[in-house]
């Protein structure tokens, strides 16, 4: 079975702290490996797509890598605004030909001024 | 605005009654995915139609159905709604080809 851990469930930094938030894997076929934020009442708003071992991207504060077990999402100097759910989804191939996203439970984030 | 539309934003039922959850997706994307969230559970896959024919179906209870129409806007349909349906309903919508998925705003139910 398909299965995503993120860590730790709840993260609280000062603001300009810097810090990795986790998110390791176990699928039978990886396709792609999703980064995504969630504010409270609110649909999740993509950050990254990863697709190999090896490959980084950025995108202001945060900088997200991947590894054949595993995904981090690193966060440099993190401000208030920053505090949100981060939540890490591995796509994977369904029965029909098709494919979704499974993801994890969520890493919360608060970063205090 | 991401683009995916979903109504109502809020739901407040019985036990037992049936609601209609809407999704238009984003213009161009020809899937549509369905997710429910509770807190206890984080998001768990539905269901998923492409260009109107049903491709995947995950953890959805025989309660719930859904479809998606000629214009691919796509219904959620709950029914015998019971107090643990409660929940925030989110859509998604991506194109084939192009590994992105865009979520809408949600469906926060709650079953009283």
């Amino acid at each position: 079975e398909d299965q995503v851990t993120q860590s730790p469930e709840a993260l609280r930094l000062q603001e300009g702290e810097s810090s990795s938030l986790n998110c390791s894997y176990t699928v039978s076929g990886l396709r792609g490996l999703f980064w995504y934020r969630q504010d409270p009442g609110k649909g999740p708003e993509f950050l990254f797509t990863l697709y190999s071992a090896g490959e980084e991207k950025e995108k202001e504060r945060l900088k997200a890598t991947l590894t054949k077990k595993e995904s981090f999402l690193h966060i440099t100097a993190p401000k208030p605004e920053d505090s949100a759910t981060y939540l890490c989804a591995v796509q994977v191939d369904t029965q029909g030909g098709s494919e979704k996203l499974v993801f994890g439970k969520g890493t919360k984030l608060t970063v205090n001024p | 605005d991401s683009g995916v539309t979903q109504t109502p934003k809020h739901l407040i039922t019985a036990t037992g009654q049936r609601v209609t959850l809407r999704c238009s997706p984003r213009s161009g994307d020809l899937s549509v995915y369905w997710y429910q969230q509770s807190l206890d559970q984080g998001l768990q896959f539905l269901i998923q139609y492409y260009n109107g024919e049903e491709r995947a179906k995950g953890n959805i209870l025989e309660r719930f159905s859904a479809q998606q129409f000629p214009d691919l806007h796509s219904e959620l349909n709950l029914s015998s709604l019971e107090l643990g349906d409660s929940a925030l309903y989110f859509c998604a919508s991506s194109t084939r080809h192009v590994y992105g998925y865009t979520f809408g705003s949600g469906t926060r139910l709650t079953v009283v």
